[in-house]
């Protein structure tokens, strides 16, 4: 089976812009989770979605926002980019939902200038 | 507030010996305790899991001890190897049904492991 991946890997943006980033769970998996990782403040929930619908949002501003798909692919979009943005950002997918076993995918790394 | 506090923040340790990571947490309503492994430039890993029903569960050189009066889990990774040199993290949420649907992450701690 394959495992979770997002594009794109790498991504640089200045700051204003908006950027948007992908996630495809493992095939049957219809729970997507969205996590912010950075040095200072380790691993932090976005949101999480499960048959298109969000189940649950972290403490993020509204710049912050995402979808799913009937395919169950995902994706998050920042708007109005701030240096602050950078940041590792972390898709993982569960059969039901993070009371379940979560599989991550690699990560995009986004750096805003 | 941070609901799930983990420590030491870095640990040392020679091959062959044990390495243990422990971590509390504040809510009870939490029922699902898994351990994440992350090496630079990947996504977490995930290791192993427990839920409260039990207090150890093993599998292979990692098992997680649960002590639920003290609110309490822990990673020992046995016979410690260098290849287990990475960051480690414990998680913590409220699964089967209920509306959290997220886990909560320790700080991590970063796992050296001498030859």
């Amino acid at each position: 089976k394959a495992g979770v991946t997002q594009t794109p890997r790498y991504l640089i943006k200045t700051r204003g812009q908006q950027v948007t980033l992908s996630c495809s769970p493992i095939s049957g998996h219809r729970s997507v989770s969205w996590y912010q990782q950075t040095p200072g403040q380790g691993l932090q929930f976005l949101f999480e979605y499960f048959s298109e619908t969000q189940r649950n949002k972290g403490n993020f501003p509204g710049r912050f926002s995402g979808r799913q798909f009937s395919n169950s692919r995902s994706e998050m979009n920042v708007s109005t980019l701030e240096l602050g943005d950078s940041a590792l950002y972390l898709c993982a997918s569960s059969f039901a939902g993070a009371g379940y076993e979560q599989y991550f995918g690699p990560g995009t790394r986004l750096t805003v200038t | 507030q941070q609901q799930v506090k983990q420590s030491p923040q870095s640990l040392i340790v020679q091959k062959g010996g044990i390495s243990i990571i422990n971590c509390a947490y504040e809510n009870t309503a939490f029922d699902y305790f898994p351990w994440y492994q992350q090496f630079p430039g990947k996504g977490p890993a995930l290791l192993i899991a427990i839920r409260p029903d039990v207090s150890e569960k093993k599998e292979g050189r990692f098992t997680i001890s649960f002590n639920k009066s003290a609110k309490q889990f822990s990673l020992h990774i046995m016979d410690s190897q260098p290849g287990d040199s990475a960051t480690y993290f414990c998680a913590a949420s409220m699964g089967g049904g209920g509306s959290n649907y997220k886990l909560t992450f320790g700080k991590g701690t970063l796992l050296t492991v001498n030859p």
